[in-house]
């Protein structure tokens, strides 16, 4: 079984500019969280969806927002980016089928570095 | 809110040494934990996971993990490290009424020294 995927691995953006990540999670989970994980900061949750559903958030701005699609698919955009958020993005799914079944499962990340 | 404490932000052990580090988590719920460990260069690898039953856990790579609720602890166990488990390592939490948010650690840096 294939694991989470994510794309791009890496990317280098410039300040104001917009970006979109993309998550592809472990075929029949539908459960995609994201996180932010920097030096500083350590591991932030950012939002959690099911079932195209925004269920859980961070306390991250507006300016960081996801979707999820039908087939469980993931996306986050980060709209005029800064600085600080360069970073690397992890996305991880669950099968969240009851109680025992919430590990997460996370992929590779994505590199963003804002210039 | 559940938060996740762990103890040592930096750890320096030398080859064959035991291994502990704290993890305490403060969540009044039933609660799901894990350790995680991300080699440099490297995504995030579960090393561990409890769910219920008996509290010692066993994961991969020789590691262990013992949950104490009365302590809201689970620290996390190697007899003997090896060069090979210099890594950072992340204790996390689930709890069952929000099963798709993990609250993390800061981390701890393993370093071994061969």
């Amino acid at each position: 079984k294939a694991g989470v995927t994510q794309t791009p691995r890496y990317l280098i953006k410039t300040r104001g500019q917009q970006v979109t990540l993309s998550c592809s999670p472990i075929s029949g989970h539908r459960s995609v969280s994201w996180y932010q994980q920097t030096p500083g900061q350590g591991l932030q949750f950012l939002f959690e969806y099911f079932s195209e559903t925004q269920r859980n958030k961070g306390n991250f701005p507006g300016r960081f927002s996801g979707r999820q699609f039908s087939n469980s698919r993931s996306e986050m955009n980060v709209s005029t980016l800064e600085l600080g958020d360069s970073a690397l993005y992890l996305c991880a799914s669950s099968l969240l089928a009851g109680v025992g079944y919430n590990e997460q499962f996370f992929g590779p990340g994505t590199r963003l570095t804002v210039l | 809110a559940q938060s996740v404490s762990q103890h040592n932000h930096h750890v320096i052990l030398s080859e064959a040494a035991s291994l502990e580090l704290g993890c305490n988590y403060s969540y009044g719920g039933t609660v799901n934990l894990f350790w995680y460990v991300q080699y440099p260069g490297q995504h995030l690898q579960l090393l561990l996971k409890y769910f219920s039953g008996d509290p010692l856990v066993k994961g991969i790579k020789g590691f262990e993990a013992e949950f104490i609720k009365s302590k809201f602890s689970f620290n996390l166990r190697k007899p003997s490290v090896q060069w090979s488990d210099t890594a950072e390592y992340f204790c996390a939490v689930i709890s069952n009424t929000n099963a798709g948010k993990s609250t993390f650690g800061d981390g701890t840096t393993l370093t071994v020294k061969p």
